[in-house]
C-alpha cells in the first residue's frame, strides 16, 4: 500500500512554545491530507483538511490560528502546534488519500506531543 | 444521529474463534467503505476496502457490505491474540472527499 510518512513520532517541548510536524506521502501524489488528534482511548478527531495550494478546511471548534497547517506541495503537509500548552498535549496523525489508485486512506506513524 | 457507529466492546473471543465486528452509517450516499486496525499508541492501518455490495475476502479477513442495510461488517477467522487491536470503521460520502471514522470496537483475543 502507499506509504505516509509523519515525522517527529515524539516530541517534548514547553509550555509556549512551537512545535511543527511534517507528512509527507512517499509514493503518491496528494493532493489532500488530513490531520487527526486522538486522546488516549478516545476515537480518532478530525481537526482539519489540508488542500494542497489553497487554505486548510478546519473542523468546527478547531482554532486555525492555533494550527497551523500548510500544504505546500503534492507531498508535503505541516501541522504548526503555536504557543502549545499541556492541554494540547496529544496523539497527532496525519493522512492522505491515494486518489488516482484505489482513493483508500492511508495514514502516517504518528506524532505524540507532550506539552510541559 | 452519529455518521458511523459502532459498538465499543470490548468484544472477548477465545483464539481460535471467529470474531465478528459490525457498523452501520447513516448516510445513504455513502460509497466507500473501510476497516482498519489501531493498535494501542500506533496510527490506524488499512485492513479491508469494500465499494459494493456482498462479501470480499483477504486472508483471514471477510468484509460484507449491505447497502440497503445501511451495514458493514469485519469478520476475522482463526482469531489470534495478535489480532488484539480496536478495529475502526470509516465511510467515505460521495463527492465530500471526507472520511468519516466510527469509535471503533476494541477487540480481545484470549489465548
Amino acid at each position: 500500500g502507499a506509504v505516509v510518512s509523519q515525522h517527529p513520532s515524539r516530541v517534548i517541548c514547553k509550555s509556549g512554545t512551537s512545535v511543527k510536524i511534517e507528512c509527507r506521502s512517499l509514493d503518491f501524489q496528494a493532493t489532500t491530507m488530513f490531520w487527526y488528534r486522538q486522546f488516549p482511548k478516545q476515537s480518532l478527531m478530525l481537526m482539519a483538511t489540508s488542500n494542497e495550494g489553497s487554505k486548510a478546511t478546519y473542523e468546527q471548534g478547531v482554532e486555525k490560528d492555533k494550527f497551523l497547517i500548510n500544504h505546500a506541495s503534492l507531498t508535503l503537509s505541516t501541522l504548526t502546534v503555536t504557543s502549545a500548552h499541556p492541554e494540547d498535549s496529544s496523539f497527532y496523525i496525519c493522512s492522505a488519500r491515494d486518489l488516482l489508485s484505489t482513493g483508500e486512506l492511508f495514514f502516517g506513524e504518528g506524532s505524540r506531543l507532550t506539552v510541559l | 444521529q452519529k455518521e458511523v457507529e459502532q459498538n465499543s466492546g470490548p468484544l472477548s473471543v477465545p483464539e481460535g474463534a471467529i470474531a465478528s465486528l459490525n457498523c452501520t452509517y447513516s448516510d445513504r450516499v455513502s460509497q466507500s467503505f473501510f476497516w482498519y486496525r489501531q493498535y494501542s499508541g500506533k496510527s490506524p492501518e488499512l485492513i479491508m476496502s469494500i465499494y459494493s455490495n456482498g462479501d470480499k475476502e483477504d486472508g483471514r479477513f471477510t468484509a460484507q457490505l449491505n447497502k440497503a442495510s445501511q451495514y458493514v461488517s469485519l469478520l476475522i477467522r482463526d482469531s489470534q491474540p495478535s489480532d488484539s487491536a480496536t478495529y475502526l470503521c470509516a465511510v467515505d460520502r460521495y463527492n465530500f472527499n471526507k472520511f468519516y471514522f466510527g469509535s471503533g470496537t476494541k477487540l480481545n483475543v484470549k489465548p
